[in-house]
């Protein structure tokens, strides 16, 4: 119940396309589905964020897609590129502002090929 | 926006000794502060949970006594590898919640610390 499933594993997109990231989850108390973005030796980075009120928000390139009722919820990456590569997590928790941490997702290695 | 700082950013060790790692908020208080661990092309690991003024809340099979953790201030919280050894090497993270007024209460990540035991 925990658990965010993540997918898929490793992912390569040419240069100008879209990356797509897959996240799906059990637990119908999570409230907050944050998306993070981490480079080989750097602690990992907020992306963007989404609470499951919305179904969709955008932030420049990147967009989170929610469906409530799937309980499933992605990242779209448009015009993606090379500085892109890098591993993206999905994680979830109960409530925003509370003490409960987050549960990750295994993560995504992207990779941007020209 | 908000910097959560890690010192030291790597570090080597013998085995057998102790290695301390900060974790600071630069411009924010955290009551909270959690500490992860990651092995190479893996997710993050949560250790323990880190409150400011009371003990650590450790997750399931972490060694609480190996993995010291102190939260003494709103700024500040540390991390003791005691007596390290070779399988203690890993990448350690940690991150702070911002809180307080007007705070939106999202998670920052230090740029992690990265220990060698040799």
């Amino acid at each position: 119940q925990q658990q965010v499933k993540q997918s898929p594993q490793s992912l390569i997109v040419q240069k100008g396309g879209i990356s797509i990231i897959n996240c799906a989850y059990e637990n119908t108390a999570f409230d907050y589905f944050p998306w993070y973005q981490q480079f080989p030796g750097k602690g990992p980075a907020l992306l963007i964020a989404i609470r499951p009120d919305v179904s969709e928000k955008k932030e420049g390139r990147f967009t989170i897609s929610f469906n409530k009722s799937a309980k499933q919820f992605s990242l779209h990456i448009m015009d993606s590129q090379p500085g892109d590569s890098a591993t993206y997590f999905c994680a979830a928790r109960p409530d925003r502002a509370g003490n409960t941490p987050l549960v990750f997702g295994k993560g995504t290695r992207l990779s941007v090929i020209a | 926006g908000a910097v959560v700082s890690q010192h030291p950013s790597w570090v080597i060790c013998k085995s057998g000794t102790s290695v301390k790692i900060e974790c600071r908020s630069l411009d924010f208080q955290a009551t909270t502060m959690f500490w992860y661990r990651q092995f190479p092309k893996q997710s993050l690991m949560l250790m323990a949970t880190s409150n400011e003024g009371s003990k650590a809340t450790y997750e399931q099979g972490v060694e609480k006594d190996k993995f010291l953790i102190n939260h003494a201030s709103l700024t500040l919280s540390t991390l003791t590898v005691t007596s390290a050894h070779p399988e203690d090497s890993s990448f350690y993270i940690c991150s702070a919640r911002a809180t307080g007024r007007g705070s939106t209460g999202e998670l920052f990540f230090g740029e992690g610390s990265r220990l060698t035991v040799l």
